[in-house]
């Protein structure tokens, strides 16, 4: 089983469409958890860390189930500008700092 | 802002050559990791670096690689007896605990 397993898609959303995207992860030692945005051909920009309470930027909320080892990206009124590949990612800090990422899960937002 | 530098952007070299890739972490950061995208497949960790030696590594992290900080300041990944498959990018990141930065990212190109 892959340490952190992402739905590839792509998912192909209108704009001001709401879209969720999730990943779970095997290793229960699992201690801090984040989500990254990728543009093609560039390095992946940290977009937000996830807790158990939930927290929210803006358009965008990320949630943590460490029960179901299972965190979530929620992102509301889709932009253009949100066409990317969205990463989740699992840190082991324990571990050195292990920092995992599954293979990241394509969006492209439509007008 | 702060950030991660990384040189070259692009660097060529024939199979067989050794290679250098240079990057200088955000200054108070304890954390440093090289990953590796080969186009279209996803970032893949090769090894991460805390307190002055390797914390973790990966399977592919084998005896072609090795890292050093030799300065306090820059993070190198040499790569020796380069294959045509080490064709990628390479990111080095850092991390102060929360999250880590990427750099932009080197271009290695084998032929």
């Amino acid at each position: 089983r892959k340490e952190v397993e992402q739905d590839p898609g792509p998912f192909n959303v209108p704009e001001g469409a709401t879209v969720a995207f999730n990943c779970t992860y095997s290793n229960s030692a699992s201690q801090s958890f984040f989500w990254y945005r990728q543009d093609c051909r560039k390095e992946p920009k940290l977009l937000m860390s996830v807790y158990s309470s939930g927290n929210e930027d803006g358009r965008f909320t990320a949630q943590l189930n460490r029960a179901s080892q299972y965190i979530s990206l929620l992102i509301r009124d889709s932009k253009l500008s949100d066409s990317a590949t969205y990463l989740c990612a699992v840190a082991f800090y324990n571990q050195g700092g292990k920092l995992i990422f599954g293979q990241g899960t394509e969006l492209s937002v439509k007008p | 802002e702060p950030e991660v530098t990384q040189t070259p952007s692009h660097q060529v070299t024939q199979m067989g050559q050794e290679v250098i890739l240079r990057c200088v972490p955000i200054s108070n950061h304890l954390y440093f990791y090289w990953y590796r995208q080969i186009l279209g497949q996803k970032v893949e960790f090769l090894v991460s670096f805390y307190n002055n030696e390797i914390s973790e590594k990966s399977e592919i992290f084998d005896d072609q690689f090795s890292v050093e900080r030799p300065d306090g300041s820059n993070f190198t990944l040499k790569i020796r007896s380069t294959k045509l498959e080490d064709s990628a990018m390479y990111f080095c990141a850092s991390s102060g605990g929360r999250g880590a930065f990427f750099g932009q990212g080197t271009r290695l190109t084998v032929v």
